[in-house]
């Protein structure tokens, strides 16, 4: 079974201030994503990762940047949040013929 | 393009009723379309609740099935009996798409009433 492991769980943000949002595997997996749920919008997507260092933009990655540091590390940078981000943050990871697994999610609210 | 569109929510049912959630999809820029139900339970991330990657075929899982129509385009949930524990927002997803994206529906909130 995928561990996927993100920090912070949840987190209350200044409209203006910078925002990282952190996602750990344990699987090797390649591949590691970076969605957004809004009610109403389901999941759409960020930015994604298919190789260490390197890092694709999405459906939606205007405001928002990605690190991929390591195989095991992705992480989600709000460099200006904006009121318009506070929304629910799900990473996943998948590899080739495998399925998608999921991060429990981060609730951020920008106030 | 490729999308998805998902009965809207929420939906509630009493304990013991039939469930169905409509799922259609479009998927212009992938050859060969696999089609997804996940769900997420309260507290947790989503989880994969069945797949099917052949039209024609059908997806079973804890009860639920859903048949892959591709004439239709459609993806429908389905369970003949509900219980409580069935409670979740579930989500229907298309893909894969370059570097392996899905793409998911908005979410169908379900409370199972007892």
């Amino acid at each position: 079974e995928a561990a996927v492991t993100q920090s912070p769980r949840s987190k209350v943000a200044v409209t203006g201030g910078k925002v990282t949002l952190s996602c750990h595997q344990t699987n090797n997996h390649d591949y590691m994503y970076w969605y957004r749920q809004d009610t109403g919008h389901g999941l759409r997507l960020i930015h994604y990762s298919y190789v260490a260092d390197s890092t694709e933009k999405g459906d939606i990655p205007d405001g928002y940047k990605a690190s991929r540091p390591s195989q095991e590390n992705f992480s989600l940078i709000l460099e200006l949040a904006s009121l318009s981000q506070t929304a629910v943050y799900f990473c996943a990871i998948r590899d080739r013929d495998t399925e998608v697994f999921f991060g429990k999610g981060t609730r951020l609210t920008v106030v | 393009g490729d999308s998805v569109t998902q009965t809207e929510g929420p939906v509630t049912v009493s304990e013991s009723e039939s469930l169905i959630i409509n799922c259609t999809y479009s998927a212009t820029s992938i050859a060969y379309p696999n089609l997804f139900w996940y769900v997420r339970y309260p507290g947790e991330g989503l989880q994969l609740l069945l797949k099917v990657i052949t039209a024609g075929q059908k997806g079973s899982s804890r009860g639920f099935e859903a048949t892959y129509n591709k004439e239709t385009t459609s993806f429908h949930l389905q369970k003949a009996s509900v219980q409580e524990s069935d409670s979740a927002v579930y989500y229907c997803a298309l893909g894969p798409s370059n570097y392996n994206v899905l793409y998911f529906g908005s979410g169908t909130k379900l409370t199972v009433e007892p």
